[in-house]
């Protein structure tokens, strides 16, 4: 049973034209993640929930947002996705954080941008 | 130097041989150590914690070394569907740092 659920697993959309991805996850967990990873490269942390506490991290540029309306859901918005935004996002929840808290991943979306 | 470096491979390595790979970082504040999984095109599973006692979960084995800070994964008898991509993934003041990851191909 998927616990961690991204939708949708490929999207494609033109060079500024704004896109949302959607993660949500019966898990309960407090903890939500956004990753961008890019091919042969680490997963990259872009911004985390914990609660309705929102954590950006230093260097995610501002074109990246976030809102998570409620424990289960998560949404990363691309406010004008540029050739250089095309990746494998990936949303990752955690009971809590610290390192006594693996991280589960959802699928990942896949975006491409024209 | 990153904060956490691998091998990005490719290990190429006969089925049911032994392998073994490192992952080093440069943080002796870090706290938590984990190797996750990732396939091609997927997303990262966890594979295993690691522990300064060491740990075993049926063929893999990983270890800490705290001295020379680094973390080890032995996969004993290697399977076709070890190929993946072994991302090594370490906690430090609530920070996650992610390894890029050592790719490993089991050929037949």
């Amino acid at each position: 049973d998927a616990m961690v659920i991204q939708n949708p697993r490929y999207q494609v959309t033109q060079f500024g034209k704004p896109v949302t991805l959607s993660c949500s996850q019966t898990l309960n967990h407090n903890v939500m993640y956004w990753y961008q990873q890019k091919s042969s490269q680490a997963p990259k942390l872009l911004f985390h929930y914990y609660d309705k506490d929102f954590n950006n991290e230093a260097d995610t540029p501002d074109n990246f947002q976030s809102r998570r309306p409620n424990t289960s859901f998560c949404f990363l918005d691309i406010r004008s996705p540029g050739l250089g935004d095309a990746a494998m996002y990936l949303c990752a929840t955690s009971r809590d954080r610290g390192g006594s808290q693996p991280q589960h991943f959802g699928d990942g979306t896949r975006l491409s941008i024209l | 130097r990153k904060e956490v470096e691998q091998d990005p491979g490719p290990f190429n390595v006969p089925e049911g041989a032994t392998v073994a790979f490192n992952c080093t970082y440069s943080n002796s504040a870090s706290q938590s150590f984990f190797w996750y999984r990732q396939d091609c095109r997927k997303e990262p599973k966890l594979l295993m914690s690691v522990y300064s006692s060491g740990n075993e979960d049926g063929r893999f084995t990983a270890q800490l070394n705290r001295a020379s800070q680094y973390i080890s994964l032995l996969i004993r008898d290697s399977k076709l569907s070890d190929s993946a991509t072994y991302l090594c993934v370490i906690y430090r003041d609530d920070k996650i740092i992610f390894g890029k990851g050592t790719r490993l191909h089991i050929l037949p």
